[in-house]
């Protein structure tokens, strides 16, 4: 089944600083990466989402870039708040399943 | 708000025993997940139903079960329960059981085995 691997697994910036997440993925027939966020005790909530047959995807601050070629996938965030702090997660599914590979998670702490 | 309800929130319990946590979908969501979030295994998906009927299956034990219902809610059962099944339990919701439709999380249940 589809393996996806996220690094690093926490990440420290200061604010305004730009932060990069990245996230490999093992089937190359996966064609669905959305990123979602997790604050303290609360629920994953997506942020951003790419298909396969884009390589980069835009919103505000956030941006989310694909290699297929390389299979792996990034998340960026430009001119980090502290609001930003919290766990991310990177995903993927295969087509015709809308069922999602979790990546670990990536703690982001961004300091004052 | 995701518009997707989990009840109880916190549920604290004995070795052994059995639970049920309730979830209730999106309005005109068909499709049902549940996942289960350890500190040391991320999110971890348990199994899906789709409009009633099981479409996928993941890293579920076999004291666990799930069931989705007419009305759309789903139930996951957990039974004979060991103090490393405490985590928190989150069911998510989507449109359809396609492959690139936006899964909608809810606020969780946070299970504690004594």
């Amino acid at each position: 089944g589809e393996n996806v691997e996220q690094h690093p697994s926490t990440l420290s910036v200061q604010e305004g600083d730009s932060a990069v997440i990245k996230c490999t993925y093992s089937d190359s027939a996966s064609n669905y990466f959305p990123w979602y966020k997790q604050e303290l005790g609360k629920r994953p909530q997506l942020i951003i989402d790419i298909r396969s047959n884009v390589g980069e995807k835009k919103d505000q601050r956030i941006a989310v870039t694909l290699n297929k070629t390389a299979k792996h996938f990034s998340l960026h965030i430009t001119e980090t708040q502290p609001e930003d702090s919290a766990v991310y997660f990177c995903a993927a599914s295969l087509p015709g399943y809308s069922t999602l590979t979790f990546g670990k998670g990536t703690m982001l702490l961004v300091s004052p | 708000d995701s518009g997707v309800t989990q009840t109880p929130k916190h549920l604290i319990t004995a070795t052994g025993q059995r639970v049920t946590l309730r979830c209730s979908p999106r309005s005109g969501d068909l499709s049902v997940y549940w996942y289960q979030q350890s500190l040391d295994q991320g999110l971890q998906f348990l199994i899906q139903y789709y409009n009633g009927e099981e479409r996928a299956k993941g890293n579920i034990l076999e004291r666990f079960s799930a069931q989705q219902f007419p009305d759309l809610h789903s139930e996951l059962n957990l039974s004979s329960l060991e103090l490393g099944d405490s985590a928190l339990y989150f069911c998510a919701s989507s449109v359809g059981a396609g492959d690139t439709d936006t899964q909608y999380f809810g606020p969780g249940t946070r299970l504690t085995v004594l």
